[in-house]
């Protein structure tokens, strides 16, 4: 079975400081990687997802993640972040399964804090 | 902004009740989830939906827990009977399908178990 490893369960920040979360998984065959973002209060949404093709993949409010193929790894950056950052961030990984069963496995997640 | 929804949003029980939870997906999605969160802890999947057939259900308790989506719309998740470790937030997505497809959530059902 595979599993989600984040290396951080809570990180503090300065407003505009960069942002880096870990996330490793493991699992032999191919994968699907989601960040899923989680703020005060509100629903998880999704913030960015490989499936294919470039490793560098864009999300929502100025978020990036890179996947390193030979480091099971797909950690999330931002280069400044915001006040409106604070929120639990989850890395997820899918096993490729053609349309079958797709079920997401969720690291334990990182709380952010931005301080002002 | 179409969302899934979820009823009850909050529900106390005592050990040995029985609980229910319901699950309105977006409209057209024919993928369904059902994930329990323990404080501190990721989602963990119970079960997965394709239409009205279970697909994966691998990871739900089934000596005290079912779920059903009989007409392969909304959903109940039902635990019978409840314990103390079951307290968690139960949370619902729903999807076109396939993981190439992401996965909205709901609100999710904070269950506490006395």
């Amino acid at each position: 079975a595979q599993s989600v490893s984040q290396h951080n369960h809570h990180v503090i920040l300065s407003e505009a400081a960069s942002l880096e979360l870990g996330c490793n998984y493991s699992y032999g065959g191919t994968v699907n990687l989601f960040w899923y973002v989680q703020y005060p209060g509100q629903h998880l949404q999704l913030l960015l997802k490989y499936f294919s093709g470039d490793p560098l993949v864009k999300g929502i409010k100025g978020f990036e993640a890179e996947f390193i193929k030979s480091k099971f790894s797909f950690n999330l950056r931002k280069p400044s972040v915001q006040w409106s950052d604070t929120a639990e961030y989850f890395c997820a990984v899918c096993p490729y399964s053609g349309g079958g069963a797709d079920g997401l496995t969720f690291g334990k997640g990182t709380h952010l804090i931005i301080q002002p | 902004e179409a969302e899934v929804a979820q009823s009850p949003r909050y529900k106390i029980t005592e050990k040995s009740q029985a609980v229910a939870f319901w699950c309105d997906p977006i409209s057209g999605h024919a993928t369904l989830y059902w994930y329990r969160q323990i404080l501190g802890q990721g989602p963990e999947l119970l079960v997965q939906f394709q239409d009205e057939s279970v697909v994966d259900d691998s990871q739900l308790p089934k000596d005290r827990f079912s779920a059903e989506r009989l007409k392969g719309v909304d959903s109940t998740l039902k635990i019978q009977p409840a314990e103390l470790g079951d307290s968690a937030m139960y949370l619902c997505a729903s999807s076109w399908s396939g993981s190439a497809n992401e996965q909205f959530f709901g609100p999710g059902t904070r269950l506490t178990v006395l």
